[in-house]
């Protein structure tokens, strides 16, 4: 059984600062990881794939893979009340279907 | 960028009825998935469709749940006879295989009475 586990939040942050979302996976054959923001009532947004062990950086977002600890963070730099949303992690074997975490709720406080 | 598109984005109906959610996908991504999430749960895999076959179905999709592609373009979700605990968002994705990301229509929110 994959699960995809995240903690619920909310996280609150102010306005400017670095947010640090973090995922764990319990599937080892997962390959390829992503995070998603989905806004209230709406669907999930891809923000950043990551696939090998590291970091990839993309704007003000940091994604961080750690497939030893089955490890995958987001950092959200210079946070925007225009973050505040729910983030999701997913995990996906190679060919198979995407499972998704419970979602982080982000608060960015102006 | 291309979307998804899915219709209708709202949907009342009784129980026991039946119901045809409808998806256009990306044209040249040729992986089809249904996923559903239910209000403030997490969202949930249903089936994948590669090929015109499914390709992988999860216990949540029952024998009350069947896909089609019905032109070659558009892609269905039809459920046979409602009940309540279908209430959710259902969330039409594309992808391109390959480990590459799904990305997902607007969603279609289903209310069963």
């Amino acid at each position: 059984q994959k699960e995809v586990e995240q903690n619920s939040g909310p996280l609150s942050v102010p306005e400017g600062a670095i947010a640090s979302l973090n995922c764990t996976y319990s599937d080892r054959v997962s390959q390829s990881f992503f995070w998603y923001r989905q806004y209230s009532g709406k669907s999930p947004e891809l923000i950043m794939s990551i696939y090998s062990n590291g970091d990839k950086e993309d704007g003000r977002f940091t994604a961080q893979l750690n497939k030893a600890s089955q490890y995958v963070s987001l950092l959200i730099r210079d946070s925007q009340p225009s973050d505040s949303a729910t983030y999701l992690c997913a995990a996906s074997p190679y060919g198979q279907n995407f499972v998704f975490g419970p979602g982080t709720r982000l608060s960015v406080l102006p | 960028e291309p979307e998804v598109t899915q219709t209708p984005s709202h949907q009342v109906t009784q129980m026991g009825q039946e119901v045809i959610l409808r998806c256009v996908p990306i044209s040249n991504h040729l992986y089809f998935y249904w996923y559903r999430q239910i209000l403030g749960q997490k969202v949930e895999f249903l089936v994948s469709f590669y090929n015109n076959e499914i390709s992988e179905k999860s216990e949540i999709f029952d024998d009350q749940f069947s896909v089609e592609r019905p032109d070659g373009s558009n892609f269905t979700l039809k459920i046979r006879s409602t009940k309540l605990e279908d209430s959710a968002m259902y969330f039409c994705a594309n992808g391109q295989g390959n480990n590459s990301p799904l990305h997902f229509g607007n969603g279609t929110r289903l209310t069963v009475t």
